[in-house]
């Protein structure tokens, strides 16, 4: 019964590597989201779907390319690690962009990476 | 965008009280949340303020002042299981981005 799920929980890579991370969630919502949280606990947004249309792309690198195949899953694919690249990923989904007054998040457990 | 600041660290006795104050400042504000994260966990939702006043909620209650930029997180009770970081976010009316600040730690002590 849970929510909004992530596979992997960890990743340990070494620099250079592609790897890919999952997020599926069982809302029925139409909005979803890719978040970084580093060191320092900072959560900052990186993209945003809106059934399965890109809403929001901060300014990331373009090694990372989020991919939506339906509403309920958003993929997040990461080329070339590197060093910086280590953090905890949470995916999050909520009902729509935000048009309702109250549009809460729900968050994935996360996706420690490590980038050796 | 938005510039949010809240405190990094509180540290408080059990059964006590412990105020978290944020402020925020944006070009479109469209809501202010306020989340809990424990240690290795993802975020929860606490409470949602879009118009100004206090909205309370069991132990926990939130405040806002929008001509201020200012928010508050109120835990009255202090239990050992509130030690956690809180985070404060702000919602853009343009792009309905939420923006968080960097989190206050809450230590509650016996």
């Amino acid at each position: 019964d849970t929510a909004v799920s992530q596979t992997p929980k960890y990743l340990v890579t070494q620099m250079g590597n592609d790897k890919s991370i999952k997020c599926e969630q069982n809302l029925g919502h139409d909005t979803m989201y890719w978040y970084k949280q580093d060191s320092k606990k900072f959560l900052k947004i990186m993209f945003s779907y809106n059934n399965k249309e890109l809403i929001i792309n901060e300014t990331v690198p373009n090694r990372f390319s989020p991919k939506s195949p339906d509403k309920a899953h958003l993929n997040l694919h990461i080329n070339s690690l590197e060093l910086g690249d280590s953090a905890v990923y949470f995916c999050a989904s909520s009902q729509d962009m935000g048009t309702r007054t109250y549009n809460e998040q729900f968050f994935g457990p996360g996706t420690r990476l490590t980038v050796l | 965008g938005q510039n949010i600041d809240q405190p990094t660290e509180m540290t408080a006795t059990e059964g006590a009280i412990v105020q978290i104050n944020c402020t925020y400042q944006t070009s479109g504000f469209n809501g202010l949340f306020w989340y809990q994260q424990h240690a290795g966990e993802a975020p929860t939702f606490l409470s949602y303020n879009v118009l100004d006043g206090l909205e309370e909620k069991g132990r926990f209650s939130s405040f806002l002042s929008r001509s201020k930029g200012y928010s508050y997180l109120l835990l009255k009770e202090l239990q050992m299981k509130d030690s956690a970081s809180y985070l404060c976010a702000v919602r853009d009316t343009n792009d309905y981005k939420l923006s968080f600040g960097a989190g206050t730690t809450v230590t509650v002590r016996a």
